[in-house]
């Protein structure tokens, strides 16, 4: 089973980086990896998403290394918005059934 | 809509009563995804449908809980016989890419459910 390890939370200041990483041993070789935010009282929302090495968007990166048993989200210089859970996702079994872990409360400080 | 529309927003029942949660999806988007999220842990897989096909049911917790999406759009999520662990928010999502899916999921705000 795709099953994706987090830390539980993370503390950061406004305008530091912040890399998040999950773990994801038992990754299938077509999954992608995604990763999405959820803001309290809101539904997830989208960051990025990767298969291997590096992708870049406008609001973060994703590190996805060689043996792609983990992967880390890298917000630059977060702000005090950037406090929110993040969650990273596989796919289950390719069936189409993706599986939120725990998250990472992300917590930005002044 | 230009996004994925839940209602009702809020839904407070009595332990016992049915209720009956509804999702528009993105016009044309084929996957369709329903999770329960409790106070503060992650969303909960329930179930999950292609087009009209509920391909994954094993995410509901018991027989209580339904789910349809006759013509392959809007998809009404039915809870029988409310108890109060029912109680969470319930998100829908929807997807453009099909069974694999390896594409992006849009949310909605989701449907607050207390059962008294």
């Amino acid at each position: 089973l795709a099953k994706t390890t987090q830390p539980i939370s993370m503390d950061s200041y406004e305008g530091q980086e912040v890399n998040i990483t999950c773990s994801h041993n038992n990754i299938a070789t077509n999954d992608y990896i995604t990763w999405y935010q959820q803001f309290p009282s809101q539904g997830p929302r989208f960051i990025i998403q990767g298969y291997k090495t590096k992708v870049t968007n406008e609001v973060a990166s994703l590190f996805i290394p060689a043996d792609r048993k983990s992967s880390t989200l890298s917000l630059p210089r977060v702000s005090l918005s950037d406090t929110a859970v993040y969650y990273c996702l596989v796919p289950f079994n390719q069936g189409g059934k993706l599986i939120f872990g725990q998250g990472t409360e992300l917590s930005v400080k002044p | 809509g230009a996004g994925v529309s839940q209602s009702p927003r809020y839904k407070v029942a009595k332990r016992g009563q049915d209720v009956a949660l509804r999702c528009d999806p993105i016009s044309g988007h084929v996957s369709l995804f329903w999770y329960q999220q409790a106070l503060g842990q992650g969303p909960e897989f329930l179930t999950y449908f292609q087009n009209e096909a509920q391909l994954d049911k094993s995410g509901l917790p018991s027989d209580r809980f339904f789910a349809e999406r006759p013509e392959g759009s809007v998809s009404t999520l039915k809870i029988q016989r409310t108890q109060q662990e029912d109680s969470a928010v319930y998100l829908c999502a929807s997807s453009s890419l099909g069974h694999k899916n390896t594409g992006e999921l849009f949310f909605g705000e989701g449907s607050r459910l207390t059962v008294l």
